[in-house]
């Protein structure tokens, strides 16, 4: 089955504890995308990546780095978390590469975190 | 002003009413348009792709007018399940990657 996976679901943590959220797809895209998504704000891109170790800013980086040494991965990693980095976040990917205008992102199920 | 905009609603609707719920763009270069549909709490979902002559999905219709730069989602025959929120989601073309800019949403409800 075609699919996005983030792990973990679910993630309690406190101020400065390094973490990374994990996420791999099994469709061969070179499109990978990290969002957040906030009450009245939207889902907001944190970085991108459209092919094997080329990674871009989106519109919220602070705070989190991410790598794209394999094709399929592409971890989320928060250095040292705080409280305002608490939100429900994305993993995404497409087919989408440079002008390939037309081709949806396929989503993972999401991980709730939450920075204490 | 907002690279895309959506009314939050709530729509409250009965079952089997016709619901419409518009968005605006504001980057007139934009080429790409979908509308996602995202369950409480869950990840968003492609609902449909919007072409530059309209196309239907079943019950589902989608507009798009680049002369005032927006794209519509006309749900008919409203089913309980469709209670969700709708996501519009337009390209930026001036980015390096193309980046898919989301709306904030649009809360639908359909009521018994």
């Amino acid at each position: 089955e075609a699919q996005v996976t983030q792990n973990p679901r679910y993630l309690i943590t406190v101020t400065g504890k390094k973490l990374t959220v994990t996420c791999s797809q099994n469709m061969n895209h070179e499109y990978m995308s990290w969002y957040r998504q906030d009450p009245g704000l939207g889902l907001r891109q944190i970085y991108y990546s459209m092919n094997v170790e080329v990674t871009d800013k989106g519109d919220v980086p602070e705070g989190y780095k991410v790598s794209r040494k394999e094709k399929r991965n592409f971890p989320l990693i928060l250095e040292s978390p705080s409280p305002n980095q608490t939100s429900l976040y994305f993993c995404a990917s497409s087919s989408r590469t440079g002008r390939s205008y037309n081709s949806p992102l396929h989503f993972g199920n999401g991980t709730r975190l939450t920075v204490t | 002003r907002k690279e895309v905009e959506q009314d939050p609603g709530p729509f409250n609707v009965p079952e089997g009413a016709t619901v419409a719920f518009n968005c605006t763009y504001s980057n007139s270069a934009s080429q790409s348009f979908f509308w996602y549909r995202q369950d409480c709490r869950k990840e968003p979902k492609l609902l449909m792709s919007v072409y530059s002559s309209g196309n239907e999905d079943g019950r589902f219709t989608a507009q798009l007018n680049r002369a005032s730069q927006y794209i519509s989602l006309l749900i008919r025959d409203s089913k309980l399940s469709d209670s969700a929120t709708y996501l519009c989601v337009v390209n930026d073309p001036l980015t390096r990657g193309n980046k898919l800019v989301f709306g904030a949403g649009t809360i639908l409800r359909v009521k018994s």
